[in-house]
């Protein structure tokens, strides 16, 4: 496509339900990151996936969260028991190839709310 | 480990003044610094960044960055803003060279302008 497709772009759950995020690169992109942006927070990095490497997950903060990219292009971030302080927007983002001097292009984000 | 200071949380300016949005960071090496904007209900987007060369940048719609080694500093300015120009803006740095290549991002200036 054009551009990184999120989905869900909204998502009200209860506690302790889990709940999975879905990230649909630029075609051709071999970098993938995901980041979490809460009001006030600024943004956080959360896991990043380069080809077939191993992902870095020095982000993600418990092992509730979990992510997988299948095939070296979609991407999905996975939730368990979710709790209120999860609520925040999910951002994923990718780039055309390794290097930190590359642009990262970034979805427009899955607000998640846990009620 | 790097950081990024964003001093100001929210510049509120009148239109056709100038700006200076403030950011400093930390690294024990050397980065790439970038300067993201966020339009109200739209997905980050990259405004500049600096990788090597020049230690002035600029974007296509005005904005300019100057790169400061010295100073640890990459303030982005505006010398007359336009009410099109708010929005949230978020400096970020990355690890030149090495294996890590995710952006460490500032926590965001809102930036609003008056008629």
């Amino acid at each position: 496509g054009a551009g990184v497709s999120q989905s869900p772009s909204n998502k009200v759950t209860e506690k302790g339900k889990d709940v999975e995020l879905r990230c649909d690169p630029i075609s051709g992109h071999t970098a993938l990151y995901w980041y979490r942006q809460s009001l006030g927070q600024g943004l956080e990095f959360l896991i990043y996936f380069q080809g077939n490497s191993a992902p870095d997950k020095s982000g993600l903060p418990s092992d509730r969260f979990s992510a997988e990219r299948t095939g070296g292009s979609v991407s999905t971030l996975t939730i368990q028991r979710t709790q209120q302080e999860d609520s925040a927007v999910y951002l994923c983002a990718s780039s055309k190839q390794i290097g930190s001097g590359n642009t990262i292009y970034f979805g427009e984000g899955s607000w998640l709310t846990v009620v | 480990a790097q950081s990024v200071t964003q001093l100001d949380s929210q510049v509120p300016v009148f239109e056709e003044a100038p700006v200076e949005l403030r950011c400093n960071y930390s690294s024990s090496v050397s980065v790439y610094l970038f300067w993201y904007v966020q339009y109200p209900n739209q997905g980050l987007q990259l405004l500049l960044k600096y990788l090597s060369g020049s230690t002035l940048v600029e974007s296509i719609n005005g904005f300019e960055a100057e790169f400061n080694k010295s100073q640890t500093s990459f303030h982005l300015r505006k010398p007359s803003v336009h009410i099109s120009d708010t929005a949230e803006y978020f400096c970020a740095v990355s690890w030149r060279g090495g294996s890590n290549y995710k952006l460490t991002f500032g926590k965001g200036t809102l930036l609003t302008v008056n008629p």
